[in-house]
């Protein structure tokens, strides 16, 4: 099992409607949990970190933690084709980060 | 006052060569990371710099790969005896402080293209 997954996409959602984005982890022991988002031919950019269990907004962004699930999720609200990118869920172990290998978002107009 | 610079932005090699790639990581940060990324792939974890600790090279895929950074500021990424699957976009990132709570800023990457 690969310490962090993503599906791979593409995930396509209507402009205005919400997306959902979904990454698991393996290892009980991560703590820190981030997602990035990448736009194609650009490096990754830092949209959302969530440490506890629960939820974390900011803005249209949504960040939702489940350490007994082990999973983390984005939703993006109102998406806007400037949202079409790829999201990496990103974890760090060890003080080490691991980065799944990102969800390719497309958003309809 | 910029983020991470990164140079060369291209780089193309014939198999065998040595390349170097340079990271300057965005002033004060103390923790340096080099990644690669693939076409259409995640990002892979190559080596971490934190202070003047030891660095972590748990990621580096082989002996041909080392890295440096010199008096706790620049880096930089040597490949030796290049193969044509090297061929990726190299990224580096720096953090303020390094560690399981700080915020990694990427520079916009050197892509290596290895005939």
């Amino acid at each position: 099992q690969k310490e962090v997954e993503q599906n791979s996409g593409p995930l396509s959602v209507p402009e205005g409607a919400i997306a959902s984005l979904n990454c698991t982890y393996s290892d009980r022991g991560s703590q820190s949990f981030f997602w990035y988002r990448q736009y194609s031919g650009k490096s990754p950019e830092l949209i959302m970190f969530i440490y506890s269990n629960g939820d974390k907004e900011d803005g249209r962004f949504t960040a939702q933690l489940n350490k007994a699930s082990q999973y983390v999720s984005l939703l993006i609200r109102d998406s806007q084709p400037s949202d079409s990118a790829t999201y990496l869920c990103a974890i760090i172990r060890d003080d080490k980060i691991i980065f799944g290998k990102g969800t390719r978002l497309h958003i309809l107009p | 006052g910029a983020g991470v610079s990164q140079s060369p932005s291209n780089k193309v090699t014939e198999k065998g060569k040595d390349v170097e790639l340079r990271c300057d990581p965005i002033s004060g940060h103390t923790a340096l990371y080099w990644y690669r990324q693939s076409l259409g792939q995640g990002l892979e974890f190559l080596i971490y710099f934190q202070g003047n600790s030891a660095p972590d090279k748990s990621g580096l895929p082989s002996d041909r790969f080392s890295a440096e950074r010199t008096g706790g500021s620049v880096s930089t990424l040597t490949i030796q005896r290049t193969q044509q699957e090297d061929s990726a976009v190299y990224l580096c990132a720096s953090s303020l402080v390094g560690g399981r709570m700080d915020t990694q800023y990427f520079g916009p990457g050197t892509r290596l293209t290895v005939l």
